[in-house]
């Protein structure tokens, strides 16, 4: 069966220190990647997507970055965090168009 | 641009009471629609999958309806129970080859005991 692992669970950094969260999928081969971060009374959005290696899609303009070096895994990172950038983390994986699946999401507090 | 709302934003009911979630979008070429379950702290869970062909779906206690033409679908949630509550979210997938959702801000489910 498909597993997906994402971490820290919570991460408190500092302003203007760098970011990297990952996400790793098991139990399939080249599915699609989604970074969401969802924020208080503003939904979940989408920030960043992948349907292969190397293939990386921005949905919003922002401090962050994605990237896919393998197959199964998503990599978000910022080289200076904002307090913006505060908010709960979440990496989705699907295959086509059948339901995504998400991770347990990661709790970033930016002091 | 495409968006989804949620009505109401929450909603609490006594242990046993059949529910409505209600769930309205803009996409009128909508590909399918999702339900999700996500609880406090943690990621978001599939529940049901609409296809844009398809009327609606059922799982156990759970029956989700996509009317396209109204731009709406419900979730109905039968004999509620306590292990129920959390956050319900709908998103839309409109097709295309990004595979991606535009998701409501979803409603909280208190079912009290």
């Amino acid at each position: 069966s498909q597993t997906i692992h994402q971490w820290p669970a919570t991460l408190v950094q500092p302003v203007g220190s760098p970011l990297s969260l990952e996400c790793t999928v098991e139990g399939t081969s080249n599915p699609n990647l989604y970074w969401y971060r969802q924020a208080a009374g503003r939904g979940l959005q989408l920030l960043f997507y992948s349907v292969g290696i190397g293939q990386i899609s921005s949905e919003v303009p922002q401090n962050l970055s994605a990237s896919r070096p393998q197959d199964r895994q998503f990599i978000l990172s910022s080289k200076k965090l904002l307090l913006s950038d505060s908010g709960f983390y979440l990496c989705a994986w699907s295959m086509g168009y059948q339901p995504q699946h998400f991770g347990d999401g990661t709790r970033l507090s930016i002091l | 641009k495409q968006e989804v709302t949620q009505i109401p934003a929450a909603l609490s009911v006594p242990e046993g009471e059949n529910l409505v979630l209600n769930c309205s979008f803009t996409d009128s070429a909508i590909y399918n629609l999702q339900w999700f379950r996500q609880d406090p702290g943690k990621g978001l869970t599939s529940l049901l999958l609409i296809q844009s062909s398809q009327r609606e779906q059922t799982s156990g206690r759970l029956n989700a309806s996509l009317d396209k033409s109204s731009g709406r679908s419900t979730l109905y949630i039968a004999a509620s129970q306590p292990g129920d509550s959390a956050t319900y979210l709908c998103a839309e997938n409109s097709g295309g080859s990004n595979y991606k959702l535009t998701f409501g801000k979803g409603t909280l489910l208190t079912v009290n005991p």
